[in-house]
């Protein structure tokens, strides 16, 4: 079974800090997306990562896929409220099935 | 246009009631998705399809029965549910294409089963 944790579960900070939230698995993936989803509504794509190695930015946001294709990581700058959100990074498995992360809820606070 | 629509947003029945769900795209995806998705978990494939035919069911029990009428409609439609069936049900749709696999969702619908 292939799994996908997420770390920290949940984060709460001030606007204007920065955090990394990561997404580790001991299974290969072709590729691996981040997902962004508030209370209520779908998921909404931010990023697919492809590549070992590859780092893609998105405004304050840097992902990064991990040389291997076995994790990845999420970094923001300057945090704002607007980020609010649960955090999903979901794995490709080549079989028309994502494999999704844990979650990381996080809280940006004014 | 990356858009996945849900009807209805929400959505309470009964236990011996029949309902349906609806999810429409029309970016061209020959694949579409449900998901079951429980409050702070991440969403749990049910089913999906692939050029209108089913092909995965997650071991979903037979209460939940999808359809595909054609590429750009998928509906699930619900019989005898229970209540710990109340989730967030998610649409999801992507094209076939290799190497970089995306999925788009829709807002879902709130199911509450009383």
């Amino acid at each position: 079974t292939q799994l996908l944790e997420q770390s920290p579960q949940f984060l709460s900070i001030q606007e204007g800090e920065n955090l990394t939230v990561y997404c580790n698995s001991s299974s290969v993936f072709s590729s691996l997306q981040w997902y962004r989803q508030e209370p209520g509504e779908g998921p909404v794509l931010l990023v697919t990562v492809v590549t070992g190695g590859e780092v893609k930015k998105l405004k304050r946001l840097t992902f990064q896929f991990g040389d291997a294709r076995k994790d990845s990581s999420l970094h923001i700058t300057a945090a704002q409220p607007g980020d609010t959100g649960l955090y999903l990074c979901a794995g490709d498995t080549g079989f028309q099935k994502l494999v999704f992360g844990t979650g990381t809820r996080l809280l940006v606070s004014p | 246009d990356t858009e996945v629509t849900q009807t209805p947003k929400h959505l309470v029945m009964g236990m011996t009631n029949k309902k349906s769900l609806k999810c429409e795209q029309h970016m061209g995806h020959r694949a579409m998705y449900w998901y079951k998705q429980k409050a702070k978990k991440p969403p749990e494939l049910m089913f999906v399809y692939s050029y209108e035919k089913l092909s995965i069911n997650e071991s979903v029990p037979s209460r939940f029965s999808p359809e595909c009428p054609n590429s750009s409609l998928l509906n699930l439609h619900l019989h005898a549910l229970q209540p710990e069936d109340s989730a967030l049900y998610l649409c999801a749709s992507s094209t076939e294409d290799q190497g970089s696999y995306e999925q788009y969702f829709g807002p879902g619908t709130r199911l509450t089963v009383t």
